[in-house]
């Protein structure tokens, strides 16, 4: 157990819907990373926060955004799914002045 | 632009042997890199980890080896068990200043299956 929970763990809907994945990091670590895992593709950096603040930006699609709340819990919000969103997505979350990265078990999202 | 490959998409080994496994890289600003271990449908779990400033790292049966001026990484599992088969990941990373590092930019990993 890494200490970084995601819920929900499966989420299926369908094309055009708007969902939210949740993460909360471990207790300290300040700041928080998303990342998605296609079928056919390894780990992607999405967007990093660090204390509510974003601090970098991957690949991320227009359709997606994400933020960091005081609590330092982070959403990831996805809208007008489209069945290539279909992936494992994971938060990972980091302890201040380190590189090392805890990741969260994921959410498998399913666009049907 | 794959800034950092593993170009052996899965090796296999006996139980009791050693195992490793390679990684490359290309971006001379990671001065961070890292190992995890990875089941299908669970998160990435870490395994070992090292420095720029070092080239090896040990902790338990696992040994990180990072040779700079060849960018090229590897991790040696002495001895392998069957309890290792998994996806192995290596990762790289550049501290972005403060007390921030930035994201991890992931090989495509290599699975490692281990016979009894």
């Amino acid at each position: 157990d890494s200490g970084v929970t995601q819920t929900p763990k499966h989420l299926i809907t369908a094309t055009g819907q708007r969902v939210t994945l949740r993460c909360s990091p471990r207790s300290g670590d300040l700041s928080v990373y998303w990342y998605q895992q296609s079928l056919d593709q390894g780990l992607q950096f999405l967007i990093q926060y660090y204390n509510g603040e974003e601090r970098a930006k991957g690949n991320i699609l227009e359709r997606f955004s994400a933020q960091q709340f005081p609590d330092l819990h982070s959403e990831l919000n996805l809208s007008s799914l489209e069945l290539g969103d279909s992936a494992l997505y994971f938060c990972a979350s980091s302890p201040p002045g380190t590189g090392l990265q805890y990741f969260g078990p994921g959410t498998r999202l399913t666009v049907t | 632009d794959q800034q950092v490959k593993q170009n052996s998409p899965s090796l296999s080994v006996q139980e009791g042997r050693i195992s490793i496994l390679n990684c490359d890289y290309t971006n001379s600003m990671f001065d961070y890199f890292l190992w995890y271990k990875k089941y299908p449908a669970e998160g990435p779990t870490f395994l070992i980890s090292i420095s720029s400033i070092k080239d090896k790292n040990e902790d338990g049966r696992f040994t990180v080896f990072l040779n700079k001026s060849a960018k090229h990484l590897s991790l040696h599992i002495v001895p392998s068990q069957p309890g290792d088969s998994a996806v192995y990941f290596c990762a790289g990373s550049a501290n972005a200043g403060g007390t921030s590092y930035g994201k991890l930019t992931f090989g495509q990993g290599t699975i490692l299956t281990v016979h009894p």
